[in-house]
């Protein structure tokens, strides 16, 4: 059964402090895509990255990096130096590409407040 | 490039009554996914449609139904609506390639209130 599980519900940090979102997921396919979204309090999921199953490699964007592990089911975010724009709630996703559908599986979000 | 519009943005209905929501795809997307948002369940998926046929499906009840047409724009539609059925509804659209993958892009959401 795929699932995707963050444990955190609610995150609160003080500006200029570093953050780590946890992500596990379960799926059987060798193949699949997974996906950090942001949603702000407009409601639009905003797209942050994408990693296929076969790429493990590690990604730096400005003050975000992704670590992948398939080892362990994980593909965790952090913010670097967090602002307060960074205040949103964070979902992480699942898409199994051997399913021929563009479906993806979300995990139940972490809110991330940055206070100043 | 204009974005993934909803139409309405925010709606109020009563119980028992129907409701229909549109979304307009990305210029060239051929494929509309729906998903329902609600704070006890978070996001789920409702339906996929790709070059007007439902492609996939969610653990939805029969109330919910969805078409998509030539221009590739989407219609959900709930009957019977229940006080459960308030949520924020996203579409989503994409190219659809099969075999491939298909990045999603989302619309801001339809925001259903039912009294």
């Amino acid at each position: 059964a795929q699932k995707v599980t963050q444990a955190q519900t609610e995150i609160s940090v003080v500006e200029k402090e570093d953050v780590t979102l946890d992500c596990v997921y379960e799926t059987r396919d060798t193949t699949y895509y997974l996906f950090w979204y942001k949603q702000p309090p407009s409601g639009e999921l905003v797209f942050l990255i994408r990693r296929n199953s076969f790429d493990e490699q590690n990604e730096i964007s400005g003050r975000y990096s992704w670590n992948f592990q398939k080892s362990t089911s994980s593909f965790n975010f952090t913010i670097t130096a967090s602002q307060v724009v960074d205040s949103a709630v964070y979902f992480c996703a699942l898409s199994e590409a051997t399913q021929n559908t563009d479906k993806l599986i979300f995990g139940t979000g972490t809110r991330l407040q940055v206070f100043p | 490039k204009a974005g993934v519009t909803q139409t309405p943005r925010y709606l109020i209905k009563t119980r028992g009554q129907q409701v229909t929501l549109s979304c307009s795809p990305i210029s060239g997307h051929r494929s509309v996914s729906w998903y329902q948002q609600t704070p006890g369940q978070g996001l789920q998926f409702l339906f996929e449609y790709f070059s007007e046929t439902q492609r996939n499906k969610g653990n939805f009840p029969g109330r919910f139904s969805g078409r998509q047409f030539s221009n590739s724009r989407s219609e959900m539609n709930v009957s019977t609506l229940e006080l459960g059925d308030s949520a924020l509804y996203l579409c989503a659209s994409s190219f659809g390639r099969q075999s491939s993958y298909n990045e999603q892009f989302f619309g801001p959401g339809t925001r259903l209130t039912v009294l």
